[in-house]
């Protein structure tokens, strides 16, 4: 079935600095790929998403390419600040399959230090 | 409201007790999800409501697990005989069949003794 794959956490940067956390999946369709965000003590929320090859998904400076040539659709933030301090999961749904169920990875626990 | 509400918002039970936790999704969303997320994991699929369709039950884990949903509004889903490995946060999510995303609730965080 499918799956995604995320880096394992946690993981700890200082402010400013560049942050990837690499996502990867395995699909028998076609399907759409997100980004979620869980701030500490807040719900689940999207945080960008890419629904065919080559989009690039971005919001509050935070990127992710659709690379189907590589199943890859990994986090960038060039810079990164405190309150980018959350739990980032990405997810798959295969828009085809009706149920649009999301699939996630297990999750990558960020820290920024000041 | 403005967002997907849970309730309880945390739940301890003991083992071998029912439980019902509660979804209410935001008005005009037709599709409500149920996930669980175990302590360092990421979320499961347990079950999705679409509408009046039959839901897909394919991810429950057992028949001790069932969910309820009336038209377009609120979600139950009971937990019969709870055991120690349900322990987990529940989540709900809710979104349109023709909008890609889907807008998830604070969560019920179970815990069975």
């Amino acid at each position: 079935g499918d799956s995604v794959t995320q880096m394992e956490g946690p993981v700890t940067l200082s402010e400013e600095a560049f942050l990837t956390i690499n996502c990867t999946y395995t699909a028998t369709g076609y399907p759409s790929l997100f980004w979620y965000v869980q701030y500490p003590g807040e719900g689940l929320q999207l945080l960008l998403k890419a629904t065919k090859a080559d989009d690039k998904g971005s919001n509050k400076g935070f990127e992710a390419t659709y690379r189907k040539e590589t199943t890859s659709f990994h986090l960038e933030k060039g810079s990164v600040q405190v309150s980018d301090s959350a739990v980032y999961f990405c997810a798959l749904s295969d828009p085809l399959k009706g149920a649009q169920k999301l699939v996630f990875g297990q999750g990558t626990r960020l820290t920024i230090n000041p | 409201g403005a967002g997907v509400s849970q309730s309880p918002s945390n739940k301890v039970t003991e083992k071998g007790k029912d439980v019902e936790l509660r979804c209410d999704p935001i008005s005009g969303h037709t599709a409500l999800y149920w996930y669980r997320q175990r302590l360092g994991q990421g979320l499961e699929f347990l079950i999705y409501f679409q509408g009046n369709s039959a839901p897909d039950k394919s991810g429950l884990p057992s028949d001790r697990f069932s969910a309820e949903r009336t038209g377009e509004s609120v979600s139950t889903l009971t937990i019969q005989r709870t055991q120690q490995e349900d322990s987990a946060v529940y989540l709900c999510a809710g979104g349109s069949r023709s909008y890609n995303e889907q807008f998830f609730g604070p969560g019920t965080r179970l815990t069975v003794l």
